[in-house]
């Protein structure tokens, strides 16, 4: 049984960092042709793809946020982390992680944990 | 990149069939046979539903099937059941390595 779930703080500041984590059981990153990918939605609105790690460490970003998202993974914990710098009101959404296990689908998903950007 | 063009809504009554198109580019999704589509209810996390243009995942209903032309990929309900009432978004790998996603697809069921 494949489950992923989100973690991290549910309110930053305007121009803090956040951090969150999103840990995972039931596959291992570590296998060839898997990966763990971000996307967010704003509240009422639509999905939006952010970054995706596959099991050989090859990051891929949103072109249009790429230089505020670092993605990165440990195999040993289970686990893949999303840090996304400056955030702004727009950046208040719903984060997802979900498993990437080829051609680009995200066959399960976590939760997701809404994170509101607000001083 | 710019997000894929859905329609904003589509309805159907039970029983009936409905379509939603996903209009791309050549830089995605007329471009490479990696299109799906997502189920997403009210306060859920979204739903695979349609990978590679026309796989289902195991667990879908065959009422749901996908097919591409050109730069627009499209969904179809057929036989349509009051639970199928959700947002609907297609996504697609880019000529960035990338992803993107539809602008989404309110799904009425009359």
């Amino acid at each position: 049984q494949i489950t992923l779930k989100e973690s991290g703080p549910t309110l930053v500041k305007p121009t803090q960092t956040l951090t969150l984590t999103c840990t995972f059981s039931g596959f291992s990153l570590s296998t060839s042709g898997v990966g763990v990918g971000w996307i967010r939605q704003p509240p009422g609105k639509a999905l939006e793809w952010l970054a995706l790690i596959y099991w050989d460490d090859d990051k891929r970003y949103s072109p249009s946020l790429k230089s505020r998202l670092t993605i990165t993974k440990d195999t040993s914990k289970n686990q893949v982390v999303l840090t996304m710098t400056n955030m702004d009101p727009v950046d208040t959404a719903t984060y997802y992680c979900a498993q990437n296990s080829g051609s680009y689908r995200l066959d399960y998903w976590g939760q997701g944990t809404l994170v509101t950007v607000s001083s | 990149q710019s997000a894929l063009t859905q329609p904003a809504s589509v309805s159907g009554s039970p029983g009936q069939s409905i379509t939603i198109s996903c209009t791309g580019t050549s830089s995605d999704v007329g471009g490479y046979n990696y299109v799906s589509w997502y189920q997403q209810h009210p306060g859920k996390a979204p739903k695979l539903m349609i990978y590679e243009v026309s796989n289902r995942p195991s667990g879908v209903p065959d009422r749901f099937s996908g097919s591409k032309s050109g730069n627009t990929a499209s969904l179809t309900i057929s036989g349509l059941q009051a639970e199928d009432e959700a947002d609907y978004y297609c996504s697609s790998y880019t000529s960035s390595s990338t992803g993107v996603f539809g602008g989404g697809t309110k799904l009425t069921v009359l």
